[in-house]
């Protein structure tokens, strides 16, 4: 069954520091979203992505935030300059179409 | 802006117990409904999904949830729970106006089964 993957699974990074979290969505789907979940909190959504650009984002998808989508394949977060509230677990997701998200098994950001 | 409400973070049952999570959204136009489950050490998966037609939805591994349009409220039920439903249990809402298809998650709900 095909599945949605993450890597790395988990990073640590210095504050101040840029990461990058890769998601390689389901391969004929066509909508793909970011979600984080800070330790002890609900599942927040950050963006969507379709058509090559973002169809939606929320208040925590400031301008330290960035998506990509730079091969065809693979699907970028990018915080330019993380802060120690980036902690998170960070969760990909695809769709084929609305309304039936696949997600990723996540990678846990640990900011120092 | 809609929201979803779980009314309970930690249940505790033993096995063959029944169980019925609460999931309450606020928002009154037509919503599409899920429930999420997240075994330890696990991604999120989705448990079952109700569009439209019959409110009451089969899901897999005997869950069944029950859409009451005029309670707002999408209940997750099992009749006998075993210690492999330990989990994070997750309702979430899109909405018919959500251009982007997001879901909006409640702050889940902590399920232990004990042997």
């Amino acid at each position: 069954e095909p599945e949605v993957t993450q890597t790395p699974s988990h990073q640590v990074t210095q504050m101040g520091q840029e990461v990058i979290l890769r998601c390689v969505p389901i391969s004929n789907h066509l909508y793909f979203y970011w979600y984080r979940q800070i330790l002890g909190q609900k599942v927040e959504f950050l963006v969507s992505f379709y058509n090559n650009e973002i169809s939606e984002k929320s208040e925590i998808f400031d301008d330290q935030f960035s998506v990509e989508r730079p091969d065809g394949s693979n699907f970028t977060l990018k915080i330019r300059s993380t802060k120690l509230e980036d902690s998170a677990m960070y969760f990909c997701a695809s769709s084929v179409s609305s309304s039936m998200e696949f997600f990723g098994p996540g990678t846990r950001l640990t900011v120092l | 802006a809609q929201s979803v409400s779980q009314h309970n973070h930690h249940v505790i049952l033993s096995e063959a117990a029944s169980l019925e999570l609460g999931c309450n959204y606020s928002y009154g136009g037509t919503v599409n409904l899920f429930w999420y489950v997240q075994y330890p050490g696990q991604h999120l998966q989705l448990l079952l999904k109700y569009f439209s037609g019959d409110p009451l939805v089969k899901g897999i591994k005997g869950f069944e949830a029950e859409f009451i349009k005029s309670k707002f409220s999408f209940n997750l039920r099992k009749p006998s729970v075993q210690w492999s439903d330990t989990a994070e249990y997750f309702c979430a809402v899109i909405s018919n106006n959500n251009a982007g298809n997001m879901l909006t998650f409640g702050g889940g709900t902590r399920l232990m089964v004990k042997p």
